[in-house]
């Protein structure tokens, strides 16, 4: 089975500290996502991340940064977490090619920033 | 961009009942998913299906990819069906997902 996990499941932060979520996949997916999901906004792309050290921006990155330095991991960076950054994150992987683009979730972080 | 469209928004069933839920996109697409997210708010995938019929249990999908639309079909609800039902499409190389907005299921006694 795909397994993609997060590392907290609840997160609590104070305004204008510097978060990381963390991100690991155990199936050798290339791709690797970044969501945030709002009530009646529903779930946006942050970034995502094609390869080792790639990444592209997807909908929403602004205030948000992030790191793949190993297949397996992708981590989503707030530099300076702010109020409007309070959401449930949730991270996804799925292979690149071949027709095989279903994606796989993890079970998300709820941050609440303070 | 793609716009994805789901209906009902909201669908309260007796327990044993049939349902549709639809979900309509507005261009090609090399990714279609249905979720379900459960009260914990992890998304369970249900179908990986950008064309053609699957059946697993219950839960059944198809995809009419030439007509922009997909159907997932519940039979026999259950309580435990209850949550929201997410239809997402993908499109380009990586595949991106875009959501529709959900399809909130209430299954009571």
């Amino acid at each position: 089975d795909v397994k993609v996990t997060q590392s907290s499941r609840y997160l609590v932060k104070r305004t204008g500290e510097k978060v990381f979520l963390e991100c690991v996949q155990d199936m050798d997916h290339e791709n690797m996502f970044w969501y945030r999901q709002d009530p009646g906004l529903g779930l946006r792309l942050i970034y995502f991340s094609y390869d080792v050290k790639m990444k592209e921006k997807g909908d929403i990155p602004e205030g948000y940064s992030v790191s793949r330095e190993k297949k397996e991991r992708f981590s989503l960076i707030l530099e300076s977490a702010s109020t409007n950054q309070t959401s449930m994150y949730l991270c996804a992987s799925s292979f690149q090619a071949g027709g095989r683009y279903e994606q796989f979730f993890g079970p998300g972080t709820r941050l609440t920033v303070l | 961009g793609i716009q994805v469209e789901q209906s009902p928004p909201d669908l309260i069933l007796q327990e044993g009942a049939n349902s549709t839920l639809r979900c309509n996109f507005s261009d090609s697409v090399n990714n279609l998913q249905w979720f379900h997210q459960n009260p914990w708010g992890q998304l369970i995938n249900l179908f990986y299906i950008p064309s053609g019929t699957k059946q697993n249990g219950r839960l059944s999908a198809t995809t009419v990819a030439t007509e922009r639309y997909s159907l997932l079909y519940i039979s026999s609800s259950q309580t435990t069906d209850s949550g929201v039902y997410f239809c997402a499409v993908g499109t380009g190389t990586a595949s991106k997902l875009t959501f529709g907005t959900g399809t909130r299921l209430q299954v009571t006694l």
